[in-house]
């Protein structure tokens, strides 16, 4: 399977504390990008990591990439409620037609 | 304005019917595709059209057929519905592969 796996699968923290969200893929890549998903709804994009970055920032979110280890976090600083949400690395291939998302991080912040 | 849509949000059928959901998107992108999310969450690729071709066609069954009339329309049509294919299926799009992809709302679809 192309699928990234994410680990871990569930994470329960305290409301300010960070989160830290780790995916794997398995082959080269274009860019990687993290998505959420609230329950019941659909996704919503919230960054984009191209293959020749290290690292991104937007807002309290923090993603780093090491193409040597195939491998991208996801850092949620002074956590929230409302980030109570599902959290999704996907990849897209160095020749642009595949998309594969990884298989999810459930994350909890309890108030 | 929603950027994908796709209709219905619920969609509750007999095994044996077919169906269709159908999805539009206004931002002008050039690729669509459609996801199936089983209960565990996972998200898996079915199919990806770019310009109204058929780009990538993951191992899905016959039964789904997927049409797109135009680039700002891709129809997901399903014949013979099995129980096993009751999931939320997801439609998106991006501007070439290598973009954002924006999701519709989701479909769930429940096979009884």
């Amino acid at each position: 399977s192309q699928q990234g796996e994410e680990d871990p699968q569930a994470l329960s923290i305290q409301e300010g504390e960070n989160a830290t969200m780790n995916c794997s893929y398995k082959t080269s890549i274009n860019n990687l990008q993290w998505y959420r998903q609230n329950s019941g709804r659909g996704l919503v994009h919230l960054i984009l990591i191209r293959s020749n970055e290290r690292e991104k920032h937007s807002g309290r979110l923090r993603v780093t990439l090491d193409t040597s280890k195939k491998s991208s976090s996801l850092l949620i600083t002074a956590s929230r409620a409302a980030d109570t949400a599902s959290y999704f690395c996907a990849t897209v291939s160095n020749t642009g037609n595949q998309f594969y998302f990884g298989t999810g991080t459930s994350l909890t912040v309890i108030p | 304005d929603t950027a994908v849509s796709q209709t219905p949000k619920y969609l509750v059928t007999q095994m044996g019917n077919d169906k269709s959901i159908k999805c539009e998107q206004n931002l002008g992108h050039d690729t669509m595709y459609w996801y199936k999310q089983d209960s565990k969450k996972f998200l898996k690729i079915m199919f990806s059209y770019n310009n109204k071709e058929l780009i990538i066609n993951e191992t899905v069954p016959n039964r789904f057929s997927p049409k797109s009339p135009d680039k700002a329309h891709l129809n997901l049509h399903i014949n013979s519905l099995e129980l096993g294919d009751s999931a939320v299926y997801f439609c998106a799009s991006s501007q070439a592969h290598q973009g954002l992809v924006f999701f519709g709302q989701g479909t769930r679809l429940t096979v009884v």
